[in-house]
């Protein structure tokens, strides 16, 4: 069946350093989203990509679709304590459930 | 206005026990969604409903779990002679349509003893 996998499982970064998460599915994707999911909270939307080759700026973060259609990244330019928590990407394939990859942990220190 | 809520925010059962978790969609929304998330992973894929019919519930783990949305609106996951293996944080989700933004509850922690 369809698998979402993220790398890198846990990333510890300084205050001001970047961030970037990848993520892999093992079949083509119609899209994307992304949640972030605060220690103690509940996944929270990002954004959704859609199109080949998509990419998508909020603020500090960028988030990418790549041309096949199979991985997307996260990237944080200038982390922040308050980016401190788990992303996950989340996969779509046409007809079917969202499947969500195991996510990255971000800690920041400051 | 309201978000997703769920109910009760904490259930510990005893090994054996029947349990029902509910969730309170946002109002209007069509697409709900349950979740089982343990610790360190994702949120894993339980059941879809769009209105009142269930329209995937492929990732439901084996038969003693059933999930039930009578009006539309209000779901309930029932889960039958739990297992140590259930407890977990059972998460709702809502959204306006099929493939869309998702509106997660702040979660079910179920513990079973």
């Amino acid at each position: 069946g369809q698998q979402v996998m993220q790398i890198p499982q846990y990333q510890h970064v300084q205050e001001g350093e970047d961030f970037t998460t990848y993520c892999n599915s093992s079949t083509t994707l119609s899209n994307i989203q992304w949640y972030k999911q605060r220690p103690g909270g509940h996944p929270v939307f990002l954004i959704q990509l859609v199109k080949s080759g998509e990419v998508k700026k909020q603020k500090r973060l960028t988030f990418q679709f790549g041309e096949a259609k199979k991985n997307s990244s996260l990237h944080i330019t200038a982390t922040q304590t308050t980016d401190v928590g788990t992303y996950f990407c989340a996969g779509h394939q046409a007809g079917t459930a969202l499947i969500f990859g195991k996510g990255t942990t971000l800690s920041v220190s400051s | 206005g309201a978000g997703v809520s769920q109910t009760p925010s904490n259930k510990v059962t005893e090994k054996g026990k029947y349990v029902e978790l509910r969730c309170d969609p946002i109002s209007g929304h069509t697409a709900l969604y349950w979740y089982r998330q343990s610790l360190g992973q994702g949120p894993e894929f339980l059941i879809y409903f769009q209105g009142t019919g269930a329209a995937d519930d492929s990732g439901l783990p084996n038969d003693r779990f059933f999930a039930v949305r009578p009006e539309g609106s209000v779901s309930t996951l029932k889960i039958q002679r739990t297992e140590r293996g259930d407890s977990a944080v059972y998460l709702c989700a809502s959204s306006d349509g099929g493939a869309g933004e998702q509106f997660f509850g702040p979660g079910t922690r179920l513990t079973v003893l």
